[in-house]
This record gives C-alpha cells, structure tokens and sequence, in this order.
C-alpha cells in the first residue's frame, strides 16, 4: 500500500498570500488530521476529518480551514499567512473507526513565510 | 486536562540502551504510542501499547507502563547511529462523538555517538 502522499513538499510564500496543502491517505483511510510543527511548540493539532466531516479541531484562528473530498484526499488552506505560520505541516491518516488506529504520517510540507 | 511531557535531549554512546521517558496526565487514556521523527521526515510510528499492559517488547523496543505513576518509557538495546531522531510519545482519548484523540508530547531528540 502506498503511504500518506503530502504535496508539495516545500512552499515559499510572503506574507499577506495564502496557500494550499494537499495530502492523500492510504487507501481505505477514512480519516486525515492535520499538525503544525514548530521547533518552539512541538505538534499542534489543526483538524481532523472523517468521512468530508470535520470531526475535531484544534485551537487556530479561522485563516486555517480545511476540507475533505468524497475520496477521502483533504486540503488544508491558510490565508492571509504571516511570518509565524512558518512550519512543517503534516498529514496524517487513520481508518478512523476504531479506538486504536495510529496515525500514519506523510513527510510534511515545509512552508516558509517571508 | 490533557498534557504530554517529555525531556527535551538525550545522548548515548553506540551499543549502549536508550530509555525515554514520558508522563502523561489524563488516566482515561486508551493507546499510548512512540512515533520516530528523522530530520526532513514525518513521523514513523514504531510501537504502541494499550492502557491495560504493563510491558510490551519488539525486537529492541521495550514499552513499559506504569499505569499508577502515568508514565511511559522506550528502551532502546543496542542503540546503533541509526536511531539518532526524535521521538514522540503521543497518548489517545476518546472524544465525546467516540473519535480519538491523540496528543503529542514535545519530542525528545535523540543522539547517538559512534
């Protein structure tokens, strides 16, 4: 089976832009949640969907949304960006049905604001 | 509440065992996964075990749980160069809609010197 594909793998922007992430799940994964990762704060929960639902969310302003396709393949968009959104965004799946379902990880997309 | 503490750095000499700890606080938790990171990598989950085992042993990881002291540890044998990375320890809930969800601690980064 093919892993959590997370396109691109690096982003440049300036501020004020917003920009787009997408990750593919492993096949049959019904759920995608997506982290930041900062050196400073570690991972930070953005969002998790399930079945084109958002099912949970973490504490990030509005300009971090998110969605689901019916193919269970999810973007996450940030507006507006600023110098502090400046991180490694990672995606992660899981079947999303059970209470032990680790997250599998893809290799991240490094974004860097400037 | 939920929270994830782990110690920032630890260094071994190669061939030496590699112990990282964790505390967690919520005593509801489920799951209670390691997740290995290596440097432009996403995260690479190397074992888990459930609330209710003391012990769980793979090959040269050993998980042990104190369920009493809320604490985890990952043994390393045979700590090769290899293994240099970070590791997350990372605790499941279950959400009010019956979802998981997972909290990670910072990451201690391990080094492992020739």
């Amino acid at each position: 089976k093919a892993g959590v594909t997370q396109t691109p793998r690096y982003l440049i922007k300036t501020r004020g832009q917003q920009v787009t992430l997408s990750c593919s799940p492993i096949s049959g994964h019904r759920s995608v949640s997506w982290y930041q990762q900062t050196p400073g704060q570690g991972l930070q929960f953005l969002f998790e969907y399930f079945s084109e639902t958002q099912r949970n969310k973490g504490n990030f302003p509005g300009r971090f949304s998110g969605r689901q396709f019916s193919n269970s393949r999810s973007e996450m968009n940030v507006s507006t960006l600023e110098l502090g959104d400046s991180a490694l965004y990672l995606c992660a799946s899981t079947q999303g049905v059970s209470y032990n379902s680790p997250l599998h990880f893809g290799n991240g997309t490094r974004l860097t604001v400037t | 509440g939920e929270d994830v503490e782990q110690s920032l750095f630890l260094s071994v000499r190669e061939g030496d065992s590699s112990v990282i700890n964790c505390t967690y606080t919520d005593s509801s938790s489920t799951y209670l996964y390691w997740y290995k990171q290596e440097p432009g990598a996403g995260l690479q989950l190397l074992t888990y075990i459930f609330s209710n085992m003391d012990m769980k042993q793979d090959q040269r990881l050993t998980v042990l749980l104190n369920k009493k002291d809320k604490h985890l540890s990952l043994r390393i044998a045979d700590t090769q160069t290899g293994d240099s990375a970070i590791y997350f320890c990372a605790e499941t809930l279950v959400g009010s809609g019956g979802y998981q969800k997972v909290t990670f601690g910072i990451g201690t980064k391990l080094q492992v010197i020739p």
